[in-house]
């Protein structure tokens, strides 16, 4: 199954609301990183989350990493049209090869 | 522009019929990866190289080549295509490892193999 695992699978709001979309892996990490695609495209790093960090801020973005938990959750606040996309997770193990291994998404659609 | 490119966008092909799919990042990078993505099964690594002449496989790489004779370049190759590898790829670049730095992908190729 995979490391890391978004919830939900999809997520449709309403312009301006705040989307909230979550990840949860299994093993220790060494970072954790959320990239936005949209449909059909390449995939666009949003932010790093190292495993001694808490929260960490990009514009309308925030992340939180929880590793007790082994958890994460990205949110985007005041959403826009522009941000309908899929999300997703990818970690870093600790263990292994150094290389990023990735969710299946969060599928979020921005309603106008 | 800092950027990966991949040729072709899209490619349809049958059975057995060797292909290439290129890559090439202007930034300088060592680390370059392949993904393919299909529905249900999300982002998987096909290969990765850390440098030039250092490639290793991924998770799924059978059927697969690569070389990176240059640090730029990172093709792919399907020496004898087969339905089950239609699929979205995409190739990736970053500094260092690939592990503590973004990635940077390219736009995709959509392979259908009839």
């Amino acid at each position: 199954s995979q490391q890391g695992e978004e919830d939900p699978q999809a997520l449709s709001i309403q312009e301006g609301e705040n989307a909230t979309m979550n990840c949860s892996y299994k093993t220790s990490i060494n970072n954790l990183q959320w990239y936005r695609q949209n449909s059909g495209r390449g995939l666009v790093h949003l932010i790093l989350i190292r495993s001694n960090e808490r929260e960490k801020h990009s514009g309308r973005l925030r992340v939180t990493l929880d590793t007790s938990k082994k958890s994460s959750s990205l949110l985007i606040t005041a959403s826009r049209a522009a941000d309908t996309a899929s999300y997703f997770c990818a970690t870093v193990l600790i263990q292994g090869a150094q290389k990023l291994v990735f969710g299946q998404g969060t599928r979020l659609t921005i309603n106008p | 522009e800092a950027q990966v490119t991949q040729n072709p966008r899209y490619l349809i092909t049958v059975t057995g019929k060797k292909l290439t799919v290129t890559c090439s990042q202007n930034m300088n990078h060592e680390y370059m990866s392949w993904y393919r993505q299909d529905p249900g099964l999300g982002l998987r690594q096909i290969y990765y190289s850390m440098n030039v002449e250092v490639t290793d496989k991924g998770d799924v790489p059978e059927g697969y080549k690569v070389s990176r004779k240059e640090k730029r370049n990172f093709p792919l190759i399907l020496e004898s295509p087969s339905p089950n590898q239609t699929s979205l790829y995409f190739c990736a670049s970053s500094f260092g490892t690939g592990a503590n730095s973004p990635l940077h992908f390219g736009n995709g190729t959509r392979l259908t193999v009839t």
